[in-house]
């Protein structure tokens, strides 16, 4: 089965704070991705990785980056975290010629 | 971005019947996918469709890839209260392009 998983189930922050959301797959998929989900507005892509060191914007990559080091691994980075930002945050790997998986996500809160 | 048109958003069932939901697209896409998210939880893949046309079952669960491409539906016979969830459509144009997203139609069964 694939595994995707996600550092963090629930996560509170502090305006203004650096936050690291790290995302891994055990399938040695190529493709990731970042989404955040919010009530009423569905699932909206932040990032895609195609490749190690690969990265791609999604549809609202403002205030969000992304670092993909090893296959593995996609890690998202609020530089400076805003309430606005609080939300649902989803990753999913995807092999080229597979489906697309998800992780359990990560509820972040930011005060 | 692109989003996906899916409906109903929301449905309210007794225990037992069928449901009925779908998704249509401006443009075609050349697979459909079909997820079902429980609260606090990631997607999970229920049912991939590759050919236009094509019907496929998975238990209780039908669905299929409009003979335009551009349209799925999703069926659920004798619904149980374990059905309750988000029910996501998403369209993918080739194995290496993001997948595209309906809103979701948030499914409730009363026993």
């Amino acid at each position: 089965d694939v595994k995707v998983t996600q550092s963090s189930r629930y996560l509170v922050k502090r305006t203004g704070e650096k936050v690291f959301l790290e995302c891994v797959q055990d399938m040695d998929h190529e493709n990731m991705f970042w989404y955040r989900q919010d009530p009423g507005l569905g699932l909206r892509l932040i990032y895609f990785s195609y490749d190690v060191k690969m990265k791609e914007k999604g549809d609202i990559p403002e205030g969000y980056s992304v670092s993909r080091e090893k296959k593995e691994r996609f890690s998202l980075i609020l530089e400076s975290a805003s309430t606005n930002q609080t939300s649902m945050y989803l990753c999913a790997s995807m092999a080229f010629t597979d489906t697309q998986y998800f992780g359990p996500g990560t509820r972040l809160t930011v005060l | 971005g692109q989003q996906l048109n899916q409906s109903p958003q929301s449905m309210f069932i007794q225990e037992g019947e069928d449901v009925s939901m779908n998704c249509t697209s401006s443009s075609i896409f050349n697979t459909w996918l079909w997820y079902k998210q429980d609260p606090g939880e990631g997607p999970v893949l229920l049912i991939a469709l590759y050919k236009a046309g094509e019907l496929t079952s998975n238990g209780r669960l039908t669905a299929q890839f409009g003979i335009t491409r551009k349209d799925s539906f999703l069926n659920i016979s004798a619904s149980i209260p374990s059905d309750v969830g988000i029910y996501f459509c998403a369209g993918q144009l080739s194995g290496n392009t993001p997948l595209v997203f309906g809103k979701g139609t948030r499914l409730s069964v009363i026993a």
